[in-house]
């Protein structure tokens, strides 16, 4: 399996513009998890999915975020528009179901810088 | 709601040294407890994880921790460290109410040659 795959892996942008990042999960998995890394506030959960349904969304910062996942295999996080304070190391992770003590596994994470 | 406390924010070692990360967790139900690792530029991955049973777990690279229930409490040790440990550590929980995992602010660990 090739784990996790997140693209593009970095994405510099102009303030303003709108920016789509991209994942797809592992095969089988029915959890997904978009979590956002920054050096002043570590590992925030911004969102998951549960089949392809959102569960809890209360981490996305404001209206200029919203995440789909139009089926098991994809899913996007759009910042429209992108502001400088946005830069982070997005990630996103997937996870079975099955067991709660299943971990989550990570993608390699798209480096967003907007300028 | 869950939350997770990292309290040694920055960790220097000399090779060989012995590690004792520390973690406490916040939630009056059952947990399950994961220590991650996340070496320079790269992705998380998890080093060992606690969901019942023996207190004591194993994970790779010879790394351990400790489940205290009294203390609320999962410290990730190491007998010895090596250069190659150099990376940042996270500890994060799940529950069964909330699937989700809820990372600390991490551990930075250098270990010097």
């Amino acid at each position: 399996d090739a784990g996790v795959i997140q693209s593009p892996r970095h994405e510099v942008t102009e303030m303003g513009q709108e920016v789509t990042l991209r994942c797809k999960p592992i095969s089988g998995h029915d959890y997904l998890f978009w979590y956002r890394q920054t050096m002043m506030r570590g590992l925030e959960l911004l969102i998951y999915f549960n089949n392809n349904v959102p569960i809890d969304d209360s981490g996305m910062p404001e209206d200029r975020f919203s995440a789909k996942m139009p089926n098991a295999s994809f899913s996007t996080l759009k910042i429209q528009p992108s502001e400088p304070r946005d830069s982070a190391v997005y990630f996103c992770a997937s996870s079975t179901g099955t067991r709660m003590n299943t971990e989550a596994f990570f993608g390699q994470g798209t480096r967003l810088t907007v300028v | 709601a869950q939350s997770v406390s990292q309290h040694n924010h920055h960790v220097i070692l000399s090779e060989a040294a012995s590690l004792e990360l520390g973690c406490n967790y916040s939630y009056g139900g059952t947990v399950n407890l994961f220590w991650y690792v996340q070496y320079p530029g790269q992705h998380l991955q998890l080093l060992l994880k606690y969901f019942s049973g023996d207190p004591l777990v194993k994970g790779i690279k010879g790394f351990e921790a400790e489940f205290i229930k009294s203390k609320f409490s999962f410290n990730l040790r190491k007998p010895s460290v090596q250069w190659s440990d150099t990376a940042e550590y996270f500890c994060a929980v799940n529950s069964q109410g909330r699937r989700a995992l809820t990372f600390g602010s991490g551990t930075r660990l250098q270990v010097q040659p």
